[in-house]
């Protein structure tokens, strides 16, 4: 059981949007930037948003972050096949431990 | 460029101990923490810990805590993962990490992970 909630899948058509959530607690998500990852099968993960809404070079617009409270959404828009992957919310929790979500699946249909 | 390699994979008896190490380059060693993350077959990213390279300071997460040490070799730039006591449940791929800048938990940089699997 993880500390942060995910929906373990999501799914769209290629060019439409999709969001994925992310809930916490006011011990980790509610005083901590959030960081979400993508990774393709049998490769590591890759950070697409830092501080809650941030993109590290490189990383296309059609990727976004938002938070609010104790939960946090990342955004795809335009979805295209090569998204297809999972994806992973983390975080600081007040222990000093790094938390993560469960994962969630994104299926581009 | 920031580079961070892994050993290679390990097959291990139940109760034995493996140790992982993760050879960094490109930045200075002692300013950025490594983090371990594992990820059991079909499962979850798990975090392990983390080692302060400049003092060796370690925060472990409590499901661990009694059979991991992290340590780390400024010589040689590299971070270690020792886990003791290997059970069933521990096979997984171990990946270490390093933030983006220090004292955050973005990492942008991975190692290509190495699988350990635990069987008798």
């Amino acid at each position: 059981q993880s500390v942060l909630t995910q929906p373990p899948s999501v799914s769209a058509a290629p060019g439409q949007k999709v969001t994925i959530s992310c809930s916490g607690s006011n011990s980790n998500i509610g005083n901590n930037y959030v960081s979400w990852y993508q990774q393709l099968p049998g490769t590591a993960p890759k950070l697409l948003i830092y501080d809650n809404n941030k993109r590290p070079s490189g990383i296309p617009d059609r990727f976004s972050g938002s938070k609010s409270g104790t939960s946090a959404t990342l955004a795809i828009t335009g979805l295209q096949t090569g998204d297809e992957a999972d994806y992973y919310c983390g975080t600081w929790d007040s222990s000093l431990s790094v938390v993560f979500g469960g994962g969630t699946k994104l299926t581009v249909l | 460029q920031v580079h961070l390699v892994q050993s290679g994979n390990e097959v291990k008896k139940p109760g034995a101990s493996v140790k992982v190490s993760c050879k960094t380059s490109g930045y200075t060693f002692t300013s950025f923490a490594i983090t371990w993350v594992r990820q059991a077959p079909g499962q979850g990213l798990e975090w392990m810990g983390w080692i302060n390279n400049y003092n060796g300071y370690t925060n472990y997460a409590q499901k661990v805590q009694d059979r991991v040490t992290m340590t780390a070799d400024t010589s040689t730039s590299t971070a270690y993962l020792e886990l003791r006591s290997l059970r069933s449940d521990d096979t997984a791929v171990y990946y270490c990490a390093r933030p983006s800048a220090a004292g955050t938990v973005d990492f942008d940089y991975w190692g290509q992970g190495t699988l350990v699997t635990v069987s008798s």
